[in-house]
């Protein structure tokens, strides 16, 4: 079975302090996976995705995740939050399924709280 | 246009009545994406289609929750004699083909009283 696990419901960080937000996930087949933020009363905006280059992605706002197959994780990071980071993310999986083909798989999702 | 697009943005309606929700995904994507976001919660996958062929259903909740996408393009979700549970944000995404990234509308805000 395919999963996504993020491992955090709620992460708070002082502004302008490192963010990290930790996603596990399982997949019998090489995934594709992506990293999504909701603000609050919003649709979902897509911050980046791996799909089986570099493993390290850049994406929207200053932030980046690391691919890690040996870990299986794909951890969204920032090196100085903002104020305006504050909201919701979701950690995706992008898999295979022999019954209904390609399916996105989300995390529960990570609530992110910066302080001033 | 420009993104995905869906209305209304709000809805309100009684209970025991019926809702139809419209989503006009984006033009030349094949794959159109429906989920439910109740308050404090994930997304719920509720239903997908791609191009022509048989949409999958594996996600609705009951047999009161149906949608159709007509012509390959603007998908509407309805639900019937509504309960208070139904209450939620639904909303559309749509993607070149299923698997890629998916572009999500600003959501249907239902209310059930």
């Amino acid at each position: 079975a395919q999963s996504v696990t993020q491992l955090d419901s709620h992460v708070s960080v002082s502004e302008g302090t490192p963010v990290l937000l930790r996603c596990n996930y399982s997949s019998s087949y090489s995934p594709s996976l992506f990293w999504y933020v909701q603000h609050p009363n919003k649709g979902l905006q897509l911050l980046l995705k791996y799909t089986s280059a570099a493993t390290l992605v850049k994406g929207i706002n200053g932030f980046e995740a690391e691919f890690k197959k040996s870990e299986t994780s794909f951890h969204l990071t920032k090196p100085s939050a903002h104020m305006s980071d504050a909201a919701e993310y979701f950690c995706v999986v992008s898999h295979w399924n022999s019954n209904s083909g390609y399916a996105l798989n989300f995390g529960k999702g990570t609530s992110l709280l910066v302080t001033p | 246009g420009a993104g995905v697009s869906q209305s209304p943005s709000n809805k309100v309606t009684e209970k025991g009545k019926d809702v139809e929700l419209r989503c006009d995904p984006i033009s030349g994507h094949t794959a159109l994406y429906w989920y439910r976001q109740s308050l404090g919660q994930g997304l719920e996958f509720l239903i997908y289609f791609q191009g022509n062929s048989a949409p999958d259903k594996s996600g609705l909740p009951s047999d009161r929750f149906s949608a159709e996408r007509t012509g390959g393009s603007v998908s509407t979700l309805t639900i019937q004699r509504t309960q208070q549970e139904d209450s939620a944000v639904y909303l559309c995404a749509s993607s070149l083909y299923r698997g890629d990234e998916a572009f999500f509308g600003q959501g249907t805000r239902l209310t059930v009283v």
